[in-house]
């Protein structure tokens, strides 16, 4: 079954200190995988994705992710960190062949401090 | 373009009653999933649309269902109201394809009383 594990509920840095939430999955066969961000009383926004090709994507508002295959994550990270950055974060996979449906971490937040 | 839409934004019902929700879904997206988000369960897959089939469902009891119509949108229904069903449910568009993102409504918040 495929799954997705957000091991921290939250990551605080300060503003101007690069950041990394992170996310490690599981599925039988190959993934596709993404980041979107959740602002208060808002739906998801989606920042990037991995689907084939280099294991560095880059995505909106600064955000990049490294596809890590052999440890089976998908790190997000940003270089320089803003406070409006502060948001909810979920990573998510699908797995290629199998099925349409997204499968959601649990969510981390981001707090990041003037 | 105009994004994914979603009506009412807010409803209270009661327990017992049942509720449709709706969702227009971004011009030329042909696939619409909904999920529900629950703090304690999080975001939670309930079923995806594509030409008005339904292609995957999640775990979810058969009070839930949903449908597509030929302009796309789509509008879920839960009967029999329970008190844990009070959530946000998100809807989602996308274009036809796995690689495909999928963008996402501003949710309709449902309290079930």
């Amino acid at each position: 079954a495929q799954s997705v594990a957000q091991p921290e509920d939250q990551v605080n840095v300060a503003e101007g200190n690069p950041l990394t939430v992170k996310c490690t999955y599981s599925v039988s066969g190959n993934p596709y995988l993404f980041w979107y961000v959740q602002y208060p009383n808002r739906g998801l926004q989606f920042l990037l994705k991995y689907i084939t090709g280099d294991n560095l994507v880059k995505g909106s508002y600064g955000f990049e992710a490294e596809f890590n295959k052999s440890q089976t994550s998908f790190h997000l990270k940003k270089p320089s960190a803003l406070v409006s950055d502060s948001a909810l974060y979920f990573c998510a996979v699908r797995e290629v062949d199998s099925s349409y449906k997204l499968i959601f971490g649990s969510g981390t937040r981001l707090l990041v401090r003037p | 373009k105009a994004g994914v839409t979603q009506t009412p934004r807010y409803l209270i019902k009661t327990r017992g009653q049942q509720v449709t929700l709706s969702c227009s879904p971004i011009s030329g997206h042909r696939s619409v999933s909904w999920y529900q988000q629950t703090p304690g369960q999080g975001l939670q897959f309930l079923f995806e649309y594509f030409s008005e089939t339904q292609r995957n469902k999640g775990n979810f009891p058969g009070r839930f269902s949903g449908r597509q119509f030929s302009n796309s949108r789509s509008e879920m229904n839960v009967s029999t109201l329970e008190l844990g069903d009070s959530a946000l449910y998100l809807c989602a568009s996308s274009l036809a394809s796995q690689v495909h993102e999928q963008y996402f409504g501003p949710g309709t918040r449902l309290t079930v009383t």
